[in-house]
């Protein structure tokens, strides 16, 4: 089955920095995700991004965070400014179509110090 | 409004049987999917099982069998014959096709322990 690939799986930020955490979607797919996770808690929709733009964010998803698609193949996810509280697992999703499931990557484990 | 409701924060189950995790759903979209994930101690979300508004049947997907009740607004899950490796993190999430939102919504998961 194809798979959506995220890079870092572990990243390690001081407060402050910039991160920026990315993902290849499943070729073929339209619509894009980001999702956080803290330990292990309630899966939070951050925003989601057709055709080239974002089409829905959700209130955790401020001026410090960033999505882009820059090449057809890649999608990020920037945090210009790094907060302890940004510490998460976060997750990228992909899917072809809105009827369909999710794909989710493996996940980015952020830490925050 | 909580759009999915998981009442149930964790659930023991002996090996061999069968459990039922609980979820409610919110939504005044006839078009909607509900869906199933998995997620392990490893951490990654695996996909279970599937059901559309508009199916007659319920989904079974070998082991995993969604008992939905359109009417009560319920989606449960139902695993048969547990393994040691159900053990997990279960969330039910829901997509609503015709509201205008492109988002699946996560419930807040039930932990699954499966004793031998």
């Amino acid at each position: 089955e194809p798979e959506v690939t995220q890079t870092p799986s572990h990243q390690v930020t001081q407060m402050g920095q910039e991160v920026i955490l990315r993902c290849v979607p499943i070729s073929n797919h339209l619509y894009f995700y980001w999702y956080r996770q803290i330990l292990g808690q309630k899966v939070e929709f951050l925003v989601s991004f057709y055709n080239n733009e974002i089409s829905e964010k959700s209130e955790i998803f401020d001026d410090q965070f960033s999505v882009e698609r820059p090449d057809g193949s890649n999608f990020t996810l920037k945090i210009r400014s790094t907060k302890l509280e940004d510490s998460a697992m976060y997750f990228c999703a992909s899917v072809k179509d809105l009827y369909e499931k999710l794909f989710f990557g493996s996940g980015t484990q952020l830490s925050v110090l | 409004a909580q759009k999915i409701t998981q009442t149930q924060p964790g659930m023991f189950v002996q090996e061999k049987e069968a459990v039922t995790l609980d979820c409610t759903y919110d939504t005044s979209d006839p078009s909607y999917g509900l869906f199933w994930y998995k997620q392990p101690s490893s951490g990654e979300m695996i996909f279970l099982i599937y059901q559309g508004s508009y199916d007659q049947q319920n989904a079974t997907e070998g082991r995993y069998s969604l008992n939905f009740q359109k009417a009560r607004k319920s989606a449960n899950l139902v695993i048969s014959a547990s393994q040691l490796g159900d053990s997990a993190m279960y969330f039910c999430a829901m997509r609503e096709v015709t509201s205008g939102t492109y988002k699946y919504i996560f419930g807040t998961g039930t932990r699954l322990k499966v004793l031998a």
